[in-house]
């Protein structure tokens, strides 16, 4: 069966700073892969996905990630986050392309001035 | 404007009373999802519908129930036999490009 995990429960960075934010999947196939952004008390807003091709992916708001097959990683970075970008952060997989999701846990970011 | 719209935001259910989340999505998604969210939990599935008049169970089905009559709308109920019904519930659907969520509804027992 196939999972997420994001590694970090709460990240606290400077505005201003890079910020990166990890996750890992386990699956025996290149899994479509989403990352997810959540303000509180919202729904969730699609930053970036990645289904094959180039391995790095450029998303909205700034925000990018890279597919590392070797690591089974999905990390998403951001150069310079803003007050903004504070929010709890999903990634997720899919083993197709009209599939259920796998969630992982969630990434809590606070961003201090 | 296309999306998913839930409704309540917020409901409030006395204890042993049954209650109907409604979800309503005007993008002709054939698939729509329900989630519950806790803190520190994520998101977990408790059903799912891929095609009108047909609905599967996810990991956390026990105590809710749905129904699927219109390919636009995905009620879920939450019943009585749901032991621990306070949460915030996200309602979604499928399109090639991942997921389109709703804004979600908390519900809680009093």
């Amino acid at each position: 069966a196939q999972s997420v995990t994001q590694p970090d429960i709460h990240i606290t960075v400077s505005e201003g700073a890079s910020l990166e934010l990890r996750c890992n999947y386990s699956y025996g196939a290149t899994p479509y892969l989403f990352w997810y952004v959540q303000s509180p008390g919202q729904g969730l807003q699609l930053l970036l996905k990645y289904f094959s091709g180039d391995t790095l992916v450029q998303g909205i708001k700034g925000f990018e990630a890279e597919f590392k097959r070797s690591q089974s990683s999905f990390n998403l970075r951001k150069p310079s986050v803003h007050w903004s970008d504070a929010a709890e952060y999903f990634c997720a997989l899919s083993t197709d392309s009209w599939g259920k999701f796998q969630f992982g846990a969630g990434t809590q970011v606070v961003v201090t001035p | 404007d296309g999306g998913i719209t839930q409704s309540p935001k917020y409901l409030f259910r006395k204890e042993g009373q049954n209650v109907t989340l409604s979800c309503e999505q005007n993008l002709n998604h054939d698939a729509m999802y329900w989630y519950r969210q806790d803190p520190g939990q994520g998101l977990r599935l408790i059903y799912y519908s891929q095609i009108v008049n047909d609905f599967q169970k996810g990991d956390i089905a026990e105590g809710y129930s749905v129904s699927r009559e219109k390919k636009e709308s995905f009620p879920l109920t939450v019943t009585s036999a749901q032991k621990n019904p306070t949460a915030f519930y996200l309602c979604a659907s499928r399109w090639v490009h991942g997921y389109t969520f709703g804004s979600g509804t908390r519900l809680t027992v009093v």
